[in-house]
């Protein structure tokens, strides 16, 4: 079977910096992505983590440790409209694919 | 290069009937996948195909059914809906269905069933 963990709820201030972490359980692992949902609309792509690691896409970046089965979002420079769900995946299953998204951490960005 | 889309965006039906979504992947994509994402939850994948074959699921009863078309188009037919069918239903493509292809989502059907 396979599982995620995130924080549920995060809150910071324009400008700052912060950290979503994810925890997975898998029984296969083909990398770690992150996507952004805000309210109403659909998710979108952010990063994608293989290797273990830090990506960097522009005020976004994204670690993965396969040892510790953990990833982090990390988003710099907070912005109103960062202010959304960000979802975890994981592919799982024989050949990876079964996509399988985490609970959503819910980042409110306060003025 | 025109997007994914889904059709209808919204729909409202009652317990027992059988409904039918639509998705329209981006273009050069030959792979799609439906997800069903409750409120408040992360998206639950229901299936994926690749060139017209069905070639992963996740855990839904065969209620849940599916077809892919020769111009990638998609459907999802759910059968007896149940109320805790209501949800958001995504569908989202990619080039080819490999582990390191990126999705890219549609903006969903909201589903209400009474």
């Amino acid at each position: 079977g396979q599982s995620l963990e995130q924080p549920s709820e995060v809150t910071a201030v324009e400008g700052a910096i912060v950290q979503i972490n994810c925890t997975y359980q898998t029984s296969g692992f083909y990398g770690l992505s992150w996507y952004q949902q805000h309210d109403g609309g659909a998710p979108t792509f952010l990063s994608y983590n293989g290797l273990d690691g830090l990506e960097e896409t522009g005020r976004f970046s994204s670690f993965l440790s396969r040892s510790d089965s953990y990833g982090y979002l990390l988003l710099q420079e907070l912005q109103m409209k960062d202010s959304a769900s960000y979802f975890c995946a994981v592919r799982d299953g024989m050949s990876g694919q079964n996509f399988v998204f985490g609970p959503g951490t819910r980042l409110s960005v306060l003025p | 290069e025109t997007g994914v889309t889904q059709s209808p965006t919204h729909l409202i039906k009652t317990r027992g009937q059988q409904v039918t979504l639509r998705c329209s992947s981006q273009s050069g994509h030959n792979t799609v996948s439906w997800y069903q994402q409750a409120l408040g939850q992360g998206p639950q994948f229901i299936f994926q195909y690749y060139r017209e074959e069905e070639n992963g699921r996740g855990n839904f009863p065969p209620r849940f059914s599916g077809l892919q078309f020769p111009n990638y188009s998609s459907e999802l037919n759910v059968n007896a809906l149940e109320l805790d069918d209501s949800a958001l239903y995504l569908c989202a493509s990619s080039l080819s269905g490999g582990v390191t292809d990126t999705q890219y989502f549609g903006p969903g059907t909201r589903l209400t069933v009474l």
